[in-house]
């Protein structure tokens, strides 16, 4: 268990819709980093957020937008999903003096 | 830019022999971090060993271990008395020490089969 908690595990819905999904990090951590692991494709860095405030932004679509909370737990929002937005979405958390990163258990979103 | 580059698509090795997964890494930072992180069919990214870019010393976990080579940009992981379980994606990472971003840059990875 890496303490990183992320819900929810599974979620089907169509194209067109809009999901949330959330993430609380690590009791202590700070930064909170979101991903999209694509079937069979490695892991692309969306979106990092350091105490509520967004430190770096990678590959993320203008459909998809995230916060950082002041409890710190995180969301990631999804809109006008595609059949494309399919994917496992994984989030991490780290202290950011430190070098790892803890991965919570992702979740699946299937578009139909 | 740094990228990350896993050479190896596909490896296969027998119970209780060694494996290697190759990685190599570009950057022209001087400190960072290297990461092996292992992906199961369960989906769960669990980390396997990490190596701090000013440490000359490889690192050892139990059975992992890793050859780093600064100079030579490379980051092999080397797997001793394989076990079934260690049937997985493997991912190498990169991770800058300093800067205003610590985000991991992953490698395509590696799908290491373990034969009975």
């Amino acid at each position: 268990d890496s303490g990183v908690t992320q819900t929810p595990k599974h979620l089907i819905t169509a194209t067109g819709q809009r999901v949330t999904l959330r993430c609380s990090p690590r009791s202590g951590d700070l930064s909170v980093y979101w991903y999209q692991q694509s079937l069979d494709q490695g892991l692309q860095f969306l979106i990092q957020y350091y105490n509520g405030e967004e430190r770096a932004k990678g590959n993320i679509l203008e459909r998809f937008s995230a916060q950082q909370f002041p409890d710190l737990h995180s969301e990631l929002n999804l809109s006008s999903l595609e059949l494309g937005d399919s994917a496992l979405y994984f989030c991490a958390s780290s202290v950011v003096s430190h070098g790892e990163l803890f991965f919570g258990e992702g979740s699946r979103l299937t578009v139909l | 830019a740094q990228t990350v580059t896993q050479s190896q698509p596909e490896m296969s090795v027998q119970e209780a022999e060694t494996v290697t997964l190759s990685c190599t890494y570009d950057t022209s930072e001087s400190d960072y971090y290297l990461f092996w992180y292992k992906q199961p069919p369960s989906r769960q990214m669990i980390l396997v060993i990490r190596q701090e870019a000013y440490k000359q010393q490889n690192a050892t976990e139990n059975r992992f271990s890793v050859n780093f080579q600064k100079a030579a940009k490379s980051f092999s992981l080397k797997i001793s008395d394989s076990q079934l379980g260690d049937a997985a994606m493997y991912f190498c990472a990169y991770r800058s020490a300093g800067g205003a971003t610590n985000k991991l840059i992953f490698g395509t990875g590696t799908l290491l089969a373990v034969q009975p």
